[in-house]
């Protein structure tokens, strides 16, 4: 069974410009999220989606950051402008239960 | 407002021995537990997890043990093996599927 994959594995941009990290959950798993792990600390829930549907967005920075799921599998997580303080890994993960499965992340550095 | 602790950022062990990591929460609605291994450049995988109505799940070399009283969960492995060595993130959920994930504990195991 593939694994969550996730692209690119590394960005390196400049703050205030825009970014876009793209994920593939696991095949028929119909919840997928997106976390923001900071050097040193546990991944964060940025946002939760059931098939094509926003669950949980409350920790998701709206001013900067959207992220759309549009056929109800591959998903794009976007931060436009990026700031210093985005620097992080981003990752993805899917559940069909409650086990949730990660892909590897993409590290974010802004400079 | 960390939800999820572990206090302990590093643990060193000999192989062979037993390797202890601990985990605190502070939400009462929290009714199921995960440890998760994150190896470098990869995303964490699931490793074991605990429903609230249980104090122990054993999985081979695993055991996760839950004082609800205490608010206390821990994760033993015996014997410790050099493979064991990497980050260990706690994470506890309240029904729903969001995580919350502590800062995790990097365990060494000693050849």
């Amino acid at each position: 069974e593939a694994g969550v994959a996730q692209s690119p594995r590394y960005k390196i941009i400049e703050k205030r410009q825009s970014v876009a990290f793209w994920c593939n959950p696991i095949s028929g798993h119909a919840t997928l999220y997106w976390y923001q792990q900071i050097l040193g600390q546990g991944p964060k829930l940025l946002i939760q989606f059931q098939n094509n549907g926003v669950v949980d967005d409350s920790q998701l920075p709206k001013d900067r950051f959207s992220a759309e799921r549009l056929k109800g599998v591959d998903s794009t997580l976007k931060i436009q402008p990026a700031k210093l303080e985005d620097s992080a890994v981003y990752l993805c993960a899917s559940s069909l239960g409650d086990e949730q499965f990660f892909g590897p992340g993409t590290r974010l550095t802004v400079l | 407002d960390q939800q999820v602790k572990q206090n302990s950022p590093s643990l060193s062990v000999q192989e062979g021995r037993i390797s202890i990591l601990n985990c605190d929460y502070t939400n009462s609605m929290f009714d199921y537990f995960l440890w998760y291994k994150k190896y470098p450049a990869e995303g964490p995988t699931f490793l074991i997890s605990i429903s609230s109505i249980k104090d122990k799940n054993e999985d081979g070399r695993f055991t996760v043990f839950l004082n609800k009283s205490a608010k206390h969960l821990s994760l033993h492995i015996v014997p410790s093996q050099p493979g064991d060595s990497a980050v260990y993130f706690c994470a506890a959920s309240a029904g729903a599927n969001n995580l919350f994930f502590g800062t995790g504990t990097r365990l060494t195991v000693i050849p």
